[in-house]
């Protein structure tokens, strides 16, 4: 399989705990977007990188948020001190010209 | 600032009729547009694209779509559906500068009835 893979696919939580999720992007695309989706919404952009630099942040991305890519392959999403607000699906692209996407992890923090 | 607009939340249609979904954009330059599909659960697959040239473009599953810059639209169609096109239907607007991200309309669910 080719595709985009993401890890975990689910993740349950607790108020304030730390939680950290992984992409894998297609092997020869040197651009990775990270996208957090809630229940009934389109997907939103979050960050960007270009092999291992990261070149774009949204404002959503608080300080409790990090993302790395630390060998321009896989990436990381921290997410430090969870709120229940932080629920929702967060989705991994990767691209040359169109953007392919992972299947997600979803996060509940309770 | 760039935005999508789907107009309809939701749509029912019978198995083996005709299909056409709403999408609206609002973006400053020539935009690239995406067509993607949401099964429940689950990522995003890249339906259709348009980035210039023919404004019908045709993608996977049997769905096209047009654009049509005067009326800032890019609707997607079907002439006929299965039931296995029961999902949730995202248009998307690619900036062009910076990172190229893709900003998303907020969905139109699809219900197939039998």
């Amino acid at each position: 399989d080719t595709g985009v893979s993401q890890n975990p696919r689910h993740k349950i939580t607790k108020r304030g705990q730390n939680v950290t999720f992984r992409c894998d992007p297609i092997s020869e695309h040197n651009r990775l977007y990270w996208y957090r989706q809630t229940l009934g919404q389109g997907p939103e952009f979050l960050t960007y990188f270009q092999n291992e630099a990261q070149l774009e942040k949204s404002r959503l991305l608080s300080d409790r948020f990090s993302a790395e890519r630390p060998k321009g392959s896989f990436s990381t999403l921290e997410i430090q001190r969870t709120e229940q607000g932080d629920s929702a699906m967060y989705l991994c692209a990767s691209s040359e010209s169109s953007q392919y996407f992972g299947p997600g992890t979803r996060l509940t923090v309770l | 600032a760039q935005s999508v607009t789907q107009p309809d939340i939701h749509i029912t249609v019978s198995e083996g009729a005709s299909l056409e979904l709403r999408c609206n954009y609002s973006y400053g330059a020539t935009p690239y547009l995406f067509w993607y599909v949401q099964s429940p659960g689950q990522g995003l697959q890249l339906l259709l694209k348009y980035f210039s040239g023919d404004t019908l473009v045709q993608g996977i599953k049997g769905f096209e779509a047009e654009f049509k810059r005067s009326q800032s639209s890019f609707n997607l169609r079907k002439p006929s559906v299965h039931w296995s096109d029961a999902a949730e239907y995202f248009c998307a607007v690619g900036i062009i500068q910076g990172a190229q991200k893709l900003v998303f309309g907020q969905g139109t669910r699809l219900t197939i009835n039998p």
